[in-house]
C-alpha cells in the first residue's frame, strides 16, 4: 500500500480565485491520478499526472482549468483555476502501486484523504 | 448506458444478515475489477480485487462473470461496521491503463 497526504484538507474560496492542492506519497510511484467527487456523486477521473511530461486529461477536463504538475515521483499538484461554485467538490489524488502476482493488470490504486473545496 | 452501473440502494439490513450487491460494466475489454468501500466523508478504500476465479476474504466474497459483464459482492454475517457505500470499480486497461471507472455506489446500512 501507500501513505498519501493532501494539503489543504479543506478550503473555502471566493469565485474567480485559484487553489492549488498538493499530493504527497511516501514512496516513488509511476502513476498518480486526480479525481473529483461532486456532492452525492461517485468519483470521476480528471487526469493522469505523468512525471516528466504533460498530464493526460479526461474528456470534459482541460489544462487551463485544472493545470497539474508532477515534478518528481512522490509529489503532484492540481490547481483549480478561476473557480466557480460548480467547482465545489472533493478532490482526491490516487497512486497505483504494485500488482498482484499471478494477476496481470491487477494494479491497485490507493487514495489520499481528499481536499474538500467550497466555492462561494 | 453508464460504463459501470450499480443498484444505488439503500440497503437496510439487520446485523447478521447476508446481503449481495450487483454491478454491470459496459466495456467488454475491461481488464481488472475491484470493490472499494467509502465511509461518510472519507476517501474510498480498497475492499477487495475481483478475479475471474472468484475470491473470498473472510465474510466477503466477490464474483466476476466476464461473459455477462457482471460483478457481485456478497457480505455474510453483516456487522454494524459494514455500513458504508460500496463502489464497483473497473479498470479498462489497454490505452486507458490506470483509468478507474467508478459506479455510483451502493449504500448499505446495517442496523441492530
Amino acid at each position: 500500500s501507500a501513505v498519501i497526504s493532501q494539503k489543504p484538507s479543506r478550503d473555502i474560496c471566493q469565485r474567480g480565485t485559484s487553489l492549488t492542492i498538493q499530493c504527497q506519497v511516501d514512496s516513488q510511484v509511476t502513476m498518480m491520478f486526480w479525481y473529483r467527487q461532486q456532492p452525492g456523486q461517485s468519483l470521476t477521473l480528471i487526469a493522469t499526472a505523468n512525471q516528466g511530461s504533460e498530464a493526460t486529461y479526461e474528456s470534459g477536463f482541460v489544462i487551463d482549468k485544472f493545470p497539474i504538475s508532477r515534478p518528481n515521483l512522490t509529489f503532484s499538484t492540481l490547481t483549480v483555476s478561476n473557480m466557480s461554485p460548480e467547482d465545489s467538490s472533493i478532490y482526491l489524488c490516487s497512486v497505483e502501486v504494485g500488482h498482484t502476482p499471478g494477476h496481470p493488470f491487477q494494479e491497485t490504486q490507493y487514495f489520499g484523504p481528499g481536499t474538500r473545496l467550497l466555492v462561494l | 448506458r453508464k460504463e459501470v452501473e450499480q443498484d444505488p440502494g439503500p440497503f437496510n439490513v439487520p446485523e447478521g444478515a447476508t446481503v449481495a450487491f450487483n454491478c454491470t460494466y459496459s466495456n467488454s475489454a475491461s481488464q481488472s475489477f475491484f470493490w472499494y468501500r467509502q465511509d461518510c466523508r472519507k476517501e474510498p478504500k480498497l475492499l477487495m480485487s475481483v478475479y475471474s476465479s472468484g475470491n473470498e476474504d473472510g465474510r466477503f466474497t466477490a464474483q466476476l462473470n466476464r461473459a455477462s459483464q457482471y460483478i457481485s459482492l456478497l457480505i455474510r454475517d453483516s456487522k454494524l461496521s459494514d455500513s458504508a457505500t460500496y463502489l464497483c470499480v473497473v479498470n479498462a486497461g489497454g490505452t486507458s491503463y490506470g483509468k478507474l471507472t467508478f459506479g455510483q455506489g451502493t449504500i448499505l446500512t446495517v442496523h441492530p
